[in-house]
């Protein structure tokens, strides 16, 4: 049963130290998503990858936030330094794209970040 | 502006009894529509999507949505409610200014609850 792993499933740290998520696509996928939810915002996209190469970052934080592919089997979201108002939930999702076709993002169980 | 609006943050329904869950939607051009859930503490799960044909689409565990162009909307629908069914439900459509990106429009979510 192929599925999206994140680690950690829950941080809590303190304000001003580095956090990093980890996520693993399912094998195949080519593209990869980072979101962030809370109740006030919903669900933001920060990141987006295609083929490894991002393609759009434009909902995140350039100046704190950081999204990589290093290579097709880990997607890594970093924030540095973090903040109390980076607290939420981060999820990742990957999926596979072809020329037109629209399919679905496949979601993990969520990076549960609490900064103090 | 494209937008998804998801008019009810809460539905209460009896179990047994049918479910409507609302999206309407705000785009230019054909709208890709699509319907998640999220069941507590877990990540997003696709239900189903609309991209073109029959205005009914089914999806997984039993529910459907139809899409309606004159009203703009793409409503959730169950002809008989379970008591699982309890959940976040979100409703997103493609951001069409995103050229050939995957990238979504998400609605802030409607918490469904199905009472025994």
């Amino acid at each position: 049963d192929a599925r999206v792993t994140q680690t950690p499933r829950h941080k809590v740290t303190e304000m001003g130290q580095e956090v990093t998520m980890r996520c693993q696509p399912i094998l195949g996928h080519n593209t990869v998503f980072w979101y962030r939810q809370t109740m006030m915002q919903g669900l933001e996209l920060l990141a987006y990858f295609r083929n490894r190469a991002p393609l759009d970052d434009s909902g995140m934080p350039k100046d704190r936030f950081s999204a990589e592919m290093p290579d097709a089997t880990l997607a890594t979201l970093k924030i540095q330094p973090s903040e109390p108002r980076d607290s939420a939930v981060y999820f990742c999702a990957s999926g596979f794209e072809r020329t037109q076709e629209y399919n679905e993002q496949f979601f993990g169980p969520g990076t549960r970040l609490t900064v103090l | 502006a494209q937008s998804v609006a998801q008019p009810e943050d809460q539905v209460n329904v009896a179990e047994g009894n049918p479910l409507t869950v609302k999206c309407t939607y705000s785009v230019s051009g054909n709208p890709y529509l699509f319907w998640y859930v999220q069941y507590p503490n877990r990540g997003l799960q696709f239900l189903l999507k609309y991209i073109t044909g029959d205005n009914l689409v089914k999806g997984s565990y039993g529910f459907e949505a139809e899409f309606n162009k004159s009203q703009t909307s793409f409503h959730l629908k169950k002809p008989s409610a379970l008591v699982s069914d309890s959940a976040l439900y979100f409703c997103a459509v493609r951001d069409i200014n995103a050229g050939n990106n995957r990238k979504l429009i998400w609605g802030l979510g409607t918490s469904l609850a199905v009472n025994p």
